[in-house]
């Protein structure tokens, strides 16, 4: 069974910067699994931030990137704002399937 | 706009079915593909599988392989999924959400609250 994993928990700064990384048990994560990065806020539904690593939608704030980081899918929030203290999700897909990471709970403090 | 709007909580019994919908609006309904996403009370997210929107085309994950059914319904734009043989462990909130091919979910829907009980 597939396990993609993250970092249960990281907490930042206000204004600071902050990596959350997403690994497969498979091996490295490549561009070809096509990461997708999402944010869930308490009591709503997930927001799509980054797609195919690097992609981001048309509301998705400057503040957040998407890159490959030694093996693994990252995500980057540069300049955190209080309002960026959620649940993060990446999602990975493995040829006729998608995998979910475990997610991360990153605290502004 | 884009909306994914989904049908109502549901309440059922161990071993029944559920049916949940996802009504669409705002855009191509064929040009897309449609996840669905399934989360239990304090977890995490579940993928549970893909429709392609044009050809009806599945791919479901193997642990709901057999228990789930994925369809749609070109006249009205609407997506649904149903789930059999219900256990307690299928309590969580459903989403559907939007993807242009497999690897683009942009729109969510906003979950239906699937509770199971005896």
């Amino acid at each position: 069974q597939t396990v993609v994993t993250q970092e249960p928990s990281l907490t930042v700064s206000p204004g600071g910067t902050v990596t959350l990384t997403c690994a497969s048990s498979t091996g490295a994560v490549t561009s070809g699994y096509y990461p997708h990065w999402f944010q869930q806020k308490p009591g709503q539904a997930p927001n799509s931030l980054i797609y195919s690593t690097t992609n981001k939608h048309s509301w998705t704030p400057a503040r957040f990137s998407g890159s490959l980081l030694g093996g693994k899918a990252a995500l980057t929030l540069s300049g955190v704002l209080p309002e960026d203290e959620a649940d993060y999700y990446c999602l990975l897909y493995y040829g006729g399937a998608q995998v979910f990471g475990t997610g991360t709970r990153v605290t502004v403090l | 706009q884009v909306q994914l709007v989904q049908s109502g909580a549901e309440v059922k019994k161990p071993g029944a079915s559920v049916t949940v919908s996802c009504k669409t609006s705002g855009y191509t309904f064929t040009s897309y593909y449609m996840h669905w996403v399934r989360q239990a009370p304090g977890q995490g997210l579940e993928w549970m599988g893909i429709i392609n929107l044009s050809g009806g085309t599945t791919g479901y994950a193997q642990k709901f392989q057999g228990r789930v059914t994925m369809t749609r319904d070109t006249s009205t734009s609407t997506v649904y999924m149903e789930l059999s043989s219900l256990r307690s462990e299928d309590t969580a909130l459903y989403y559907c959400a939007r993807s242009s091919g497999w690897y683009s979910i942009d729109y969510w829907g906003q979950g239906t609250l699937v509770s199971v009980s005896s």
